[in-house]
């Protein structure tokens, strides 16, 4: 049971636009998501998160979005770079369960000049 | 070092043949994970170590798997009797606010 759905297993954007990816979760006790950018041969990293109380978080060029109702998220990069090629994973985790993270499959980005 | 520490960094074993991992975490973090990736797939949760609390093993995808943290810091994941389908990137991570700070994984190859 996936609890943590990517979609999209892979977006190609091309750079200085937008790039949307998307995640969505099924467990409603979930309230608090990151999200995790891999490079190949590397551990992934953290990137951005967001906690249920907020809708909305911004740094730099990444933000996320949350949507409960929907169990939605999405992250935004603009404007894109080839640098941000990479693997981006969704994961989550809640309340009773603070330290598992459960991750979703991944989208694979690619940023193309 | 400052980062989490995996080693071997690759390795290739014959089906059949017992294999260990060996994960060093960030000194200090009390939360250790093991995650796996396998070919297309997601990350896919192991186990959990929590200080002294027992291990969170609900992830072992069978009883060949099995993991232990001595002293609360360097854990060992152990495989036996690897099969082909075991085949996959082995990652590490401690716990770092407001995420998991990984190492760059051990990629296994069962052959």
């Amino acid at each position: 049971d996936q609890q943590v759905k990517q979609n999209s297993p892979s977006l190609s954007v091309q750079e200085g636009r937008i790039s949307i990816l998307n995640c969505d979760y099924t467990n409603s006790m979930f309230d608090y998501f990151l999200w995790y950018k891999k490079y190949p041969a590397e551990g992934p990293t953290f990137l951005i998160s967001i906690s249920s109380i907020k809708d909305k978080n911004e740094d730099g060029r990444f933000t996320v979005f949350l949507n409960k109702s929907a169990k939605h998220l999405s992250l935004h990069i603009v404007p894109s770079q080839p640098g941000d090629s990479a693997v981006y994973f969704c994961a989550a985790n809640s309340i009773f369960n603070t330290d598992k993270l459960i991750f979703g499959t991944g989208t694979r980005l690619q940023v193309f000049p | 070092g400052a980062g989490v520490s995996q080693s071997p960094s690759n390795k290739v074993t014959e089906k059949g043949k017992d294999v260990e991992l060996r994960c060093d975490p960030i000194s200090g973090h009390t939360a250790l994970y093991w995650y796996r990736q396998s070919l297309g797939q997601g990350l896919e949760f192991l186990i959990y170590f929590q200080g002294n609390s027992a291990p969170d093993k609900s992830g072992l995808p069978s009883d060949r798997f099995s993991a232990e943290r001595t002293g609360g810091s360097v854990s060992t994941l152990t495989i036996q009797r690897t099969q082909q389908e075991d085949s996959a990137v082995y990652l590490c991570a401690s716990s770092l606010e407001p995420g998991l700070t990984f190492g760059s994984g051990t990629r296994l190859t069962v052959v």
